[in-house]
């Protein structure tokens, strides 16, 4: 695998349901991000975490729930979500963001097409 | 609060055509300005970075140009071709680094007609 790499790529769950988005990066990096797509919005930021540490949370509802146990590895954990939390959730990873520009540059995975219903 | 736009929102021209694709921000305190390709229903393809103290970046076909104090970039695409049609994305890192994450627009939905 090269890359960031998401599973599962599609996802259908009910409001009561709960379910996990997995990510992982192979490129070595040490910084990765959540972001959502939702129709007619533009890519909202949701989560940051630098070395496995959380440094931002955008005001995400607490129904999202990040969990990094690795640099390698970006879990999103949902329970009892809304159907207007259907949308396209991408994983990006960068160096990190602390050394400068050059190490801000970010590497999408493919993203999870997740449909509440 | 950062905001970052894209004109025009859709564009379809012919195969071969030279375009320009358009991005605005508000803030003109950034570190990068990365463009982006996405494909339906799939992720995003970095396509050119520009760091804050560079003017442009050329890969191929595509040149992007940065003129940080007047808020502006533009993606130019040579000699379009079918392939191309896909939506592109523009961001920026802001002042607060890398830890903000990326500000992106709406995205220009191009296609090229064969």
């Amino acid at each position: 695998e090269t890359g960031v790499t998401q599973t599962p790529r599609h996802l259908v769950m009910g409001m009561t349901n709960k379910k996990s988005l997995k990510c992982e990066q192979h490129l070595g990096h040490n910084a990765m991000y959540w972001y959502k797509q939702s129709a007619k919005k533009p890519l909202e930021l949701m989560f940051v975490y630098n070395f496995k540490e959380q440094t931002e949370n955008n005001s995400v509802p607490s129904r999202f729930s990040p969990e990094c146990p690795n640099s390698s590895h970006l879990f999103l954990h949902l329970h009892t979500l809304q159907p207007e939390d259907s949308a396209l959730y991408l994983c990006a990873s960068s160096q990190d963001y602390w050394r400068g520009p050059s190490s801000y540059e970010q590497y999408f995975g493919p993203g999870t097409r997740l449909t509440v219903t | 609060k950062q905001e970052v736009t894209q004109i025009p929102a859709a564009l379809s021209v012919p195969e071969g055509e030279n375009l320009v694709l358009n991005c605005s921000f508000t803030d003109s305190a950034i570190y990068n300005l990365q463009w982006f390709r996405q494909d339906p229903g799939k992720g995003l393809t970095s396509l050119l970075l520009i760091q804050s103290s560079q003017r442009e970046q050329t890969s191929g076909r595509l040149n992007a140009s940065l003129d940080k104090s007047s808020g502006r970039s533009t993606l130019y695409i040579a000699a379009s071709q079918p392939g191309d049609s896909a939506t592109y994305l523009c961001a920026v890192i802001s002042s607060g680094g890398g830890a903000d994450g990326l500000t992106f627009g709406k995205g220009t939905h191009l296609i090229i007609q064969p």
